[in-house]
């Protein structure tokens, strides 16, 4: 059963650019959960989402961000005109149920130039 | 402090030596978990302890949670060098519990050998 995969790894862009993050949840998970990670900091929430639905979005900032996790695909988390405060890693979870423990992903880094 | 504020920030400790690590939270809780995270990479879930458990052990590892303080620690016994990383506790905020998890900065574990 593989783990929680993200993409890509790696992520550079330029400010004004749009940045997605692909999140592949654990086979049979159907809850994912975004997180942003600064330099030297803990994960912080950014938003909780099952199949076709946001739950819990109350850590995504008002603006340029955007979630959704489709009946079909990965998740998305995607970011519309990038500046340099972007740049972070962010972490794709999953559970199977609610209550569960999350799995997490690999990250993506993303370098905002 | 913040909720899931990890004690100490920075221990390093002789390979075979144990290490303690604390975590302090502030709002009820209903369960708590530890995750690892190496240099740059994901998080590994370590253990999860929910709030009527007193005390929960896995391998090496040993949790305890007192509610009434509303602290746990992380034990590691007989450590190893493959054990430096990264202890983050992590506890959940959600209404029903486990989907919005709060971490704190983390303590910091270099085991030298």
């Amino acid at each position: 059963n593989a783990g929680v995969m993200q993409n890509p790894r790696h992520l550079v862009r330029r400010r004004g650019q749009e940045a997605r993050l692909r999140c592949s949840p654990m086979k049979g998970h159907s809850h994912v959960y975004w997180y942003r990670q600064l330099p030297e900091e803990g994960l912080k929430f950014m938003v909780y989402l099952q199949k076709e639905n946001i739950i819990d979005e109350s850590g995504m900032p008002k603006e340029r961000f955007s979630a959704e996790f489709p009946k079909e695909g990965p998740s998305i988390l995607r970011i519309q005109q990038v500046v340099r405060g972007d740049s972070a890693a962010y972490f794709c979870a999953s559970s199977p149920l609610r209550t569960d423990t999350q799995y997490f992903g690999p990250g993506t880094r993303l370098t905002v130039l | 402090s913040q909720q899931g504020e990890e004690d100490p920030q920075a221990l390093s400790i002789q390979e075979g030596e144990n290490a303690t690590m604390n975590c302090s939270y502030k709002t009820s809780i209903n369960n708590l978990q530890w995750y690892r995270q190496n240099s740059g990479r994901g998080l590994v879930h370590l253990i999860l302890i929910r709030s009527n458990e007193r005390e929960k052990h896995s391998g090496r590892l040993r949790v305890t949670l007192d509610t009434s303080k509303k602290s746990s620690s992380l034990l590691i016994t007989a450590s190893r060098a493959a054990d430096t990383a990264s202890y983050f506790c992590a506890t959940d905020e959600g209404n029903f519990g486990n989907e919005k998890l709060t971490f704190g900065t983390g303590t910091r574990l270099t085991i030298i050998p």
